[in-house]
């Protein structure tokens, strides 16, 4: 099972430069968030969107973009990147069950912006 | 999602039970208790979680008082391979928004 698949896992950016990150779950989630890491940090909400089409933000949107045209993908944009940040960038899904949804996280992405 | 308080870090000798607590003053009826534990940098992993009755898997226990407001994460014989920063979450189950705190940072020392 993929599960939730993150894309690049490594990227260096100057400042000012954009760039996607990229996030599919096989899971059939309608949850998918985004979330970054500092260094030595609890991780921060991005944004999170409950199903295709529908996206809100969380707590630090701000330099961040999000689309989600499907179920599978949940693409971040970071627009004029700056070196605040550089952060570790987890995606995540979960179900909407009303059992019980587990959040299933990816691998991770390392950006860091110079 | 209520907000949880957890100690930012605990230590715990190698084979003993780490008892690791988390206070959610301010649940609702329809919220959860979840506990993750992340590895180094890697994605933050699922261990357990409950309603209201205490809940038992094979990596851990989740004990919930019977007011709901705290609850504790037990990991019965810990080994360094525990060491870890532990976040506990409680969001409803049609929750979409779910935030994190800074969890709390076990070290299992030999």
């Amino acid at each position: 099972n993929a599960g939730v698949t993150q894309t690049p896992k490594f990227r260096i950016l100057k400042i000012g430069q954009s760039m996607t990150l990229q996030c599919t779950q096989d899971m059939n989630h309608n949850y998918m968030y985004w979330y970054r890491q500092d260094p030595g940090m609890g991780l921060k909400l991005i944004y999170y969107s409950v199903g295709a089409g529908i996206t809100d933000k969380g707590e630090v949107p701000n330099g961040y973009n999000v689309s989600r045209s499907t179920t599978e993908d949940f693409p971040l944009r970071l627009e004029l990147a700056a070196p605040s940040q550089t952060s570790v960038y987890f995606c995540a899904s979960s179900s909407d069950s009303f059992s019980g949804n587990t959040i299933y996280f990816g691998e991770g992405s390392w950006l860091t912006v110079v | 999602d209520a907000k949880t308080t957890q100690p930012p870090s605990m230590d715990c000798a190698e084979g003993r039970a780490a008892n690791l607590p988390c206070n959610h003053s301010t649940i609702s009826g329809n919220e959860y208790v979840y506990w993750y534990r992340q590895i180094h940098s890697q994605g933050p992993q699922y261990i357990i979680h409950g309603l209201k009755n205490n809940e038992t898997n094979e990596m851990a226990s989740l004990i919930i008082t019977e007011d709901r407001k705290s609850s504790t994460l037990i990991l019965p014989h810990a080994t360094l391979r525990d060491t870890a920063v532990y976040y506990c979450i409680v969001r409803a189950t049609n929750a979409g928004k779910s935030t994190f705190g800074d969890g709390t940072t076990l070290t299992v020392k030999p």
